[in-house]
């Protein structure tokens, strides 16, 4: 079946330092990537997304892009804010003819970044 | 954007009873709606799709008669968590999409913080 696989947490980094967080997935045909986040005691929102293969997909300074090659989707920030201190879940929605949502989740990511 | 509203954010209940969460689409309709899992420190596993005027479907292992989910709306999905029990704490979120539009973004309710006691 399909799958999430991402790195363990937590990650700690400095304000303003490079950030990547990495994503691998397992899945037939092409699957749609999202990359959601959760900030403490709230549910999860829509952080990027890409649909097919070299896609990337950015927001608010993090981006991703889709490589089937390696099945990655890894989320990659050049620097980083106190603000962005979460969980990232890197996700997957299988291409089904006719539609469908269901997703796969990783384990999720938590970052904590410190002054 | 789309809005999904979870209600209520948090509840304790006592152990025996049961416990209702409520999930609306506010300014869109759903045919279909998820509820999600979250386990302290893990993924969300996905318990059920929720269906508009139908039965549920139910993910493998999730018991039907405990997490009884009705759909009876094209904006409100509601889970009954019934004769819940310390093991069924949990956070518990929905998602839905808006309706006619295949696969599209899901959209997340804030989630509701379950404590059995």
């Amino acid at each position: 079946g399909d799958s999430v696989t991402q790195m363990e947490g937590p990650v700690t980094l400095s304000e303003e330092a490079f950030l990547t967080i990495n994503c691998t997935y397992t899945a037939t045909g092409y699957p749609s990537l999202f990359w959601y986040v959760q900030y403490p005691g709230e549910g999860l929102q829509l952080l990027l997304k890409a649909t097919k293969a070299d896609d990337k997909g950015s927001n608010k300074g993090f981006e991703a892009t889709y490589r089937k090659e390696t099945t990655s989707f890894h989320l990659e920030k050049g620097s980083v804010q106190v603000s962005d201190s979460a969980v990232y879940f890197c996700a997957l929605r299988p291409f089904v003819t006719g539609g469908g949502n269901k997703l796969t989740f990783g384990t999720g990511t938590q970052l904590k970044v410190e002054l | 954007g789309a809005v999904v509203s979870q209600h209520p954010s948090w509840v304790i209940c006592k152990s025996g009873t049961s416990v209702k969460i409520e999930c609306r689409s506010l300014d869109f309709q759903a045919t279909t709606m998820f509820w999600y899992r979250q386990f302290p420190k893990q993924s969300l596993m996905l318990m059920a799709t929720s269906n508009e005027g139908s039965k549920a479907t139910y993910e493998q292992g999730v018991e039907k008669d405990k997490f009884l989910i009705n759909h009876a709306s094209l904006t409100l999905s509601t889970l009954t968590v019934t004769s819940a029990h310390p093991e069924d704490s949990s956070f518990y979120i929905c998602s839905a999409n808006p309706a006619g539009t295949g696969n599209t973004e899901a959209f997340f309710g804030q989630g509701t913080r379950l404590t059995v006691v």
